[in-house]
């Protein structure tokens, strides 16, 4: 079946334009999670979605981020006012079981460069 | 707070075997897992003990000692497609599952 689906691929923007990145989860997951990985690091965890609501937000470096999935299903995230410093790979993953489970399926991700 | 350690880098030749160690300090904690990841690709679920011991599968075994904090991935039969980053990972599911990684361990092998 088909696998988590990220994107765009890669996206190249300018210094504080807004972007949007999207997430397809495995069909009927209901746990979707964002994490950012910067080169040569492990996977950093920004948010986490139980259906619909935001369960944990912990990870949200500011409010320049946000992130939505308003049906339980695909979900967006949003980066305001971009800096260079958020070049990063964005990496989407989904569970079958609240709480993760034992394994999670990452996406490719969207490798994201701040010019 | 959560942290792991493991080696930045590993070397080993085909055919070898490998051992990948992760220490780790989190306040509670709930089973270790192992992900690989190729060069631009998406991690993948490799193994998760929760338990003390080992845990086969194929030619990759993972292993864990919670009285020492303490796991390894284990790699048998190596080959060049084994080359790759290996991260170990604990998950805190107070916080909804979220996974706390290390920074990776890049395995090449070597002809």
């Amino acid at each position: 079946g088909a696998g988590v689906s990220q994107t765009p691929s890669n996206k190249v923007t300018e210094k504080g334009k807004y972007v949007e990145l999207r997430c397809d989860p495995i069909s009927g997951h209901t746990a979707l999670y964002w994490y950012r990985q910067s080169l040569g690091q492990g996977p950093e965890f920004l948010i986490y979605f139980q259906g619909t609501g935001a369960a944990d937000d912990s990870g949200l470096p500011n409010d320049r981020f946000f992130a939505v999935r308003p049906e339980g299903s695909v979900s967006t995230l949003k980066i305001q006012r971009t800096e260079r410093g958020d070049s990063a790979v964005y990496l989407c993953a989904s569970s079958s079981k609240a709480g993760g489970g034992n394994e999670q399926f990452f996406g490719p991700g969207t490798r994201l460069t701040v010019l | 707070g959560q942290s792991l350690e493991q080696p930045s880098e590993v070397t080993a030749v085909e055919g070898a075997i490998v051992q990948i160690n992760c220490t780790y300090q989190t306040s509670g904690f709930y089973g270790l897992s192992w992900y690989q990841q190729h060069d631009g690709g998406a991690p993948t679920f490799l193994s998760y003990n929760a338990l003390d011991g080992l845990e086969e599968t194929g030619r990759f075994s993972s292993f864990l000692s919670r009285s020492d904090s303490y796991g390894y991935l284990l790699l048998q039969e190596l080959q060049m497609k084994d080359s790759a980053s290996y991260f170990c990972a604990v998950r805190d599911p107070n916080q909804g599952g979220k996974l706390i990684f290390g920074q990776g361990t890049e395995l090449s092998v070597k002809p």
